[in-house]
């Protein structure tokens, strides 16, 4: 099967400080991975798109200074919190899709629960 | 841009019996129809999904049903089990948002022994 990787698994960090969240397609090159931010009992929004070796696409209403995403190789993608701020907290879920193989299939990370003080 | 709609948010149900989930979506155009569960703390799982040429797909279980003229889809679960607990979203995809994903809102499905 199609393994994609988060870490880590959870942060906690102190309000302004910046936290990088890794998601790495373990057993396939993935040429698009998908950021999404999911709050308590809410559904998943999707934050960005992320291609390898060019600039991700944000949706509308999503700081790109503030979350930085880098997808540097088939394998890895990651998205940087900025300046974090307690309104930050929530988990974040990576997605990736098989490179050259368009199904529509996404294979979904474990998560990454971020909290911020 | 697509809207897609889940119901019911919440479903309790007896260990043994059915759950169906239903969801309808806005974009015509739509082609890929994945359900996910997911489970506390955990990333979605994909457990099933059926594309637009295909009217029903079954895996042990779980069904999934779609109809493109009223466009609408449901996931159905037969001889449901406490280990069936969990959030279901589902997801449209394809169309005018190639690849990206729209989730519905969730339901909280909750088996009881």
């Amino acid at each position: 099967g199609a393994v994609v990787s988060q870490h880590p698994s959870w942060v906690i960090c102190k309000s302004g400080t910046s936290v990088k969240i890794e998601c790495r397609s373990l057993d396939f090159q993935a040429t698009t991975m998908f950021w999404y931010r999911q709050f308590p009992k809410q559904s998943l929004m999707l934050m960005a798109t992320s291609n390898e070796g060019s600039k991700a696409t944000y949706e509308q209403g999503v700081e790109k200074d503030k979350f930085l995403i880098n997808h540097a190789s088939l394998t890895l993608s990651t998205l940087t919190v900025t300046s974090a701020h307690p309104e930050d907290s929530s988990f974040y879920i990576c997605s990736a899709s098989r490179s050259g193989r368009y199904t529509g299939e996404l294979f979904f990370g474990e998560g990454s629960r971020l909290t911020v003080l | 841009g697509e809207n897609v709609e889940q119901h019911p948010s919440t479903l309790s149900v007896q260990e043994g019996d059915s759950a169906v989930i239903k969801c309808t979506y806005s974009d015509s155009a739509s082609n890929y129809f994945p359900w996910y569960k997911q489970e506390l703390g955990k990333g979605p799982q994909l457990i099933i999904d059926i594309r637009s040429n295909v009217g029903e797909k079954k895996d042990q279980r779980i069904a999934v049903t779609l109809n493109k003229t009223a466009k609408h889809f449901s996931l159905h679960i037969t001889e449901t089990q406490p280990e069936d607990s969990a959030v279901y979203f589902c997801a449209v995809t394809g169309g005018t948002g190639f690849q990206k994903l729209v989730f519905g809102t969730g339901t909280r499905l909750l088996v009881s022994p």
